[in-house]
């Protein structure tokens, strides 16, 4: 089955630094890429995904780039500020597939 | 719009006694999840239930039961607890299962186990 690993477990920046959190899959078939914010103490929130036929995708301060061959996927978080930090997850999942399967997630630390 | 719902918020038993989780959606959402969070796994899948009427299996069900009372509802039991069960538990729905269908969270259920 789909195995994703993540990295760094941990991660602080100082305010305005930019961030980058990598993920890597095991299961070639797997063709969506979501990412999840969970800030302390609540639920895991979707902030962006992308799909098997698409290289990068960019929302304000968020991006995410995909690289099919080597089966690796990062988030990019630039001019990152205190409420960026939380845990971050990546996920893996195929189209026809039941369920997501994610990494072990990332605590960003952005640090005044 | 109250998105999905879980109760309890918490809740402490005794190794031996058994539960229901409760989770419902109000998005007419077709698929319903139900996680696990331990520190430094990430969310690990329970069971899933694709559509009203069906159930699977995830990567840990063991010590678990489901089911899917009608569209909206889905609850997790278990039977007999354990202390490896002490956890934190998310309910989750998606439009559809599979790819391209974002999963929305419910707030979670912090279960301890003694």
């Amino acid at each position: 089955g789909e195995n994703v690993e993540q990295h760094p477990s941990t991660l602080s920046v100082q305010e305005g630094d930019s961030a980058v959190i990598k993920c890597t899959y095991s299961d070639s078939a797997s063709n969506y890429f979501p990412w999840y914010k969970q800030e302390l103490g609540k639920r895991p929130q979707l902030i962006i995904d992308i799909r098997s036929n698409v290289g990068e995708k960019k929302d304000q301060r968020i991006a995410v780039t995909l690289n099919k061959t080597a089966k690796h996927f990062s988030l990019h978080i630039t001019e990152t500020q205190p409420e960026d930090s939380a845990v971050y997850f990546c996920a893996a999942s195929k189209a026809y597939g039941q369920n997501f399967v994610f990494g072990p997630g990332t605590r960003l630390s952005v640090l005044p | 719009n109250a998105g999905v719902t879980q109760t309890p918020k918490f809740q402490v038993l005794k190794t031996g006694q058994s539960m229901t989780l409760q989770c419902a959606q109000d998005m007419n959402h077709n698929s319903m999840y139900w996680y696990r969070q331990d520190p430094g796994m990430g969310l690990r899948l329970i069971y899933y239930s694709a559509s009203e009427g069906t159930t699977d299996k995830g990567e840990v069900p063991n010590g678990y039961n489901v089911s899917r009372l009608n569209k909206r509802e889905f609850s997790l039991r278990l039977e007999s607890a354990a202390p490896s069960q002490t956890s934190v538990y998310f309910c989750a729905s998606s439009p559809g299962a599979g790819a391209y269908n974002e999963q929305f969270f419910g707030p979670g259920t912090r279960l301890t186990v003694l």
